[in-house]
């Protein structure tokens, strides 16, 4: 296995523009997360999936942000009309989650989103 | 709610020098906890992990310890090396949900 695969690494945009990110998680990880990072700051939340079901989404997260994952594997990020303070990069992360404790999470490298 | 505070940065030190980075938190439930490591232009790696009070985390010669009643986990590396450098984030995760992490350390070693 290859770990979190995230795609793209880097994308330059105008604003206004749609951008879609596409994360594969870990082949048999039942959960995935997308946090967001600026520069000098911890991740953020956005939200996170069990399977194909969104959980939580962040109250931080404006409608111009969906999220999907349609058959419990990979997931997708979208934001619609992109403002230059969406600039950030954009984490994606899996687990195996069942039950028993609080486990980890792999973050795949992430994808650098710049709006221009 | 969960939260997670740890020492600003940057730490700056020697070679061999003793490491510390201090990693306070605020939770429900019975949390996990975690540090991650990021270098330049990465994702996160996780670098330790404890599940209970009193569990001691390590690898790669850092470690740090669960202290429920001061509520801390403070990560300690006897002796840095250059290759060290990287920004340190302490996470918590409790009730099998999100995770919360700190706002990083900058950890600078020069040789």
């Amino acid at each position: 296995d290859t770990g979190v695969s995230q795609d793209p690494r880097h994308k330059i945009t105008k604003r206004g523009q749609n951008v879609t990110f596409r994360c594969d998680p870990i082949s048999e990880h039942n959960r995935l997360y997308w946090y967001r990072q600026t520069l000098g700051q911890g991740p953020e939340f956005l939200t996170y999936f069990q399977n194909e079901a969104q959980l939580e989404k962040s109250r931080l997260l404006s409608d111009r942000f969906s999220a999907e994952r349609p058959k419990g594997s990979f997931s997708t990020l979208e934001i619609q009309r992109t403002e230059q303070g969406d600039s950030a990069m954009y984490l994606c992360a899996s687990s195996l989650e069942t039950g028993g404790m609080n486990t980890e999470a792999f973050f795949g490298q992430g994808t650098r989103l710049t709006v221009v | 709610g969960d939260s997670v505070t740890q020492m600003e940065g940057p730490v700056t030190l020697s070679e061999e020098a003793f490491l510390t980075i201090n990693c306070t938190y605020t939770a429900t439930g019975y949390p996990s906890l975690f540090w991650y490591v990021q270098y330049p232009g990465e994702g996160l790696q996780l670098l330790l992990k404890a599940t209970k009070a009193d569990d001691k985390g390590s690898n790669k010669g850092f470690e740090a310890t669960y202290r429920k009643e001061t509520t801390s986990f403070h990560l300690e590396k006897g002796s840095v090396q250059v290759s060290d450098s990287a920004v340190y984030f302490c996470a918590l995760r409790s009730n099998f949900n999100k995770f919360y992490f700190g706002s990083g350390t900058k950890l600078n070693v020069k040789p």
